[in-house]
């Protein structure tokens, strides 16, 4: 089974400090996403990277950043973290969307408190 | 921008039941079609897909697509209380997939 791994699994952040989550996959997969979920909002897609030193900006990516050095790694940067983004992140990979039609795998998740 | 919605937004059901959840969107040009399941504190995980117009079997699961109506829905036979879980629908339009809020599923002995 392909395996993506998120760290921090918690963390808890000051309003307006910056916070970095980082997704690492070692499936050997093209595709990256970042999502939120929050309760009532299902998962929404922030932003994803279908190669290593580009990323796309998803549905909601105002407030983040994200970033794809290698493959294997796609992180998620807060620069100025806020109350309402307070939510449970998931990192996502797959090895296609659209012709390829394959599955997304999720990581556990990080949930983010901000205060 | 793909709109997907759910519905019902929740379900109680008892051990046994046959169970229906549905999910709506509204680019006519999808072409993949997905059902997530979600337990309590987990990962979403996938659950079972379908790409062209009718109907596929897996199981106690079973997916309905009609593309015209731009409706899928997902069924399950003999629900089971680990059945228990949100549901999440997801549909791709260009390379984003879209996730609908979800149904939450439980499933009483």
């Amino acid at each position: 089974e392909a395996a993506v791994t998120q760290s921090p699994r918690s963390k808890v952040a000051v309003t307006g400090g910056k916070v970095t989550l980082s997704c690492h996959q070692t499936n050997n997969h093209d595709y990256m996403y970042w999502y939120r979920q929050d309760t009532g909002h299902g998962l929404r897609l922030i932003h994803y990277s279908y190669v290593a030193d580009s990323t796309e900006k998803g549905d909601i990516p105002d407030g983040y950043k994200a970033s794809r050095p290698s493959q294997e790694n796609f992180s998620l940067i807060l620069e100025l973290a806020s109350l309402s983004q307070t939510a449970v992140y998931f990192c996502a990979s797959s090895d296609g969307w659209g012709t390829s039609a394959e599955t997304l795998y999720f990581g556990s998740g990080t949930r983010l408190t901000v205060l | 921008q793909q709109n997907v919605q759910q519905s019902p937004e929740s379900l109680i059901v008892p051990e046994g039941a046959r169970t229906s959840l549905n999910c709506t969107f509204s680019d006519s040009a999808s072409q993949y079609f997905w059902w997530y399941r979600q337990h309590s504190g987990k990962a979403p995980k996938a659950l079972m897909s379908i790409f062209s117009n009718g109907e596929k079997e897996e199981g106690r699961f079973t997916i309905h697509l009609n593309k015209a109506s731009l409706h899928f829905s997902l069924h399950i036979r003999d629900s089971q209380p680990s059945d228990s879980a949100l549901y999440l629908c997801a549909v791709n339009p260009n390379y984003k997939p879209t996730f609908g809020k979800g149904t939450s599923l439980v499933v009483h002995p």
